[in-house]
């Protein structure tokens, strides 16, 4: 079983609508959690970490459900630069970090 | 700051050949990993290290190995190249291993190397 599953898209949404994003995880001794964003032939660059009470940057929502084992991102009023690949990425008690395999969002004029 | 730097950013190689993807941090951090990212499969590490002079394996090294002399540089080394090494290779590095994380501390990627092997 993959440590971490994510939904590929791609999801095509207008500018300004809200979007949402979910990642599960099998490891329930999962530590930390966070999104990364990669943008088309580049390095993936971190988006937000994800903590327990939830955490909000700007547009940017990131919740956490260690109950049911899953991360969400909800990104409001869409913009053409939130045109991304979204990787959501956990880690455990060893020193490794898990890598989704990414969600496509294109976000249409 | 430079960050992370890789070189080369692109290379073609015949099967059968060796070659060696540099890496390297400036920001001090313990921690070091390679990745490589094929269609559909996301990033897989292959191998990491938490300090000078201490390596592991990740999920896929087989064909792959590593050094770690300083705490600067993390070279991986082809042993003898394959087609199904196809793939972008990313280096990151972290202020400090995930186990020993007291908060969440991320992992700078380098630019990324785009490798073919024929």
């Amino acid at each position: 079983r993959k440590e971490v599953e994510q939904d590929p898209g791609p999801f095509n949404v207008p500018e300004g609508a809200t979007v949402a994003f979910n990642c599960t995880y099998s490891n329930s001794a999962s530590q930390s959690f966070f999104w990364y964003r990669q943008d088309c032939r580049k390095e993936p660059k971190l988006l937000m970490s994800v903590y327990s009470s939830g955490n909000e940057d700007g547009r940017f929502t990131a919740q956490l459900n260690r109950a049911s084992q899953y991360i969400s991102l909800l990104i409001r009023d869409s913009k053409l630069s939130d045109s991304a690949t979204y990787l959501c990425v956990v880690t455990n008690t060893g020193n490794q970090f898990y890598f989704g395999t990414g969600t496509s969002l294109t976000v249409i004029p | 700051n430079a960050g992370v730097t890789q070189t080369p950013k692109f290379q073609v190689l015949k099967t059968g050949q060796s070659m060696t993807l540099q890496c390297a941090q400036d920001m001090n951090h313990e921690y070091m990993s390679w990745y490589r990212q094929d269609p559909g499969m996301g990033l897989r590490l292959i191998h990491y290290s938490v300090g000078a002079g201490i390596t592991d394996q990740g999920e896929v090294p087989n064909g792959y190995n590593v050094s770690r002399s300083t705490t600067e540089d993390f070279p991986l080394r082809l042993l003898s190249a394959a087609p199904s090494q196809t793939s972008v290779y990313f280096c990151a590095s972290s202020y400090t291993p995930p186990s020993l994380a007291i908060q969440n501390y991320e992992q700078y990627f380098g630019p990324g190397t785009r490798l073919t092997v024929t």
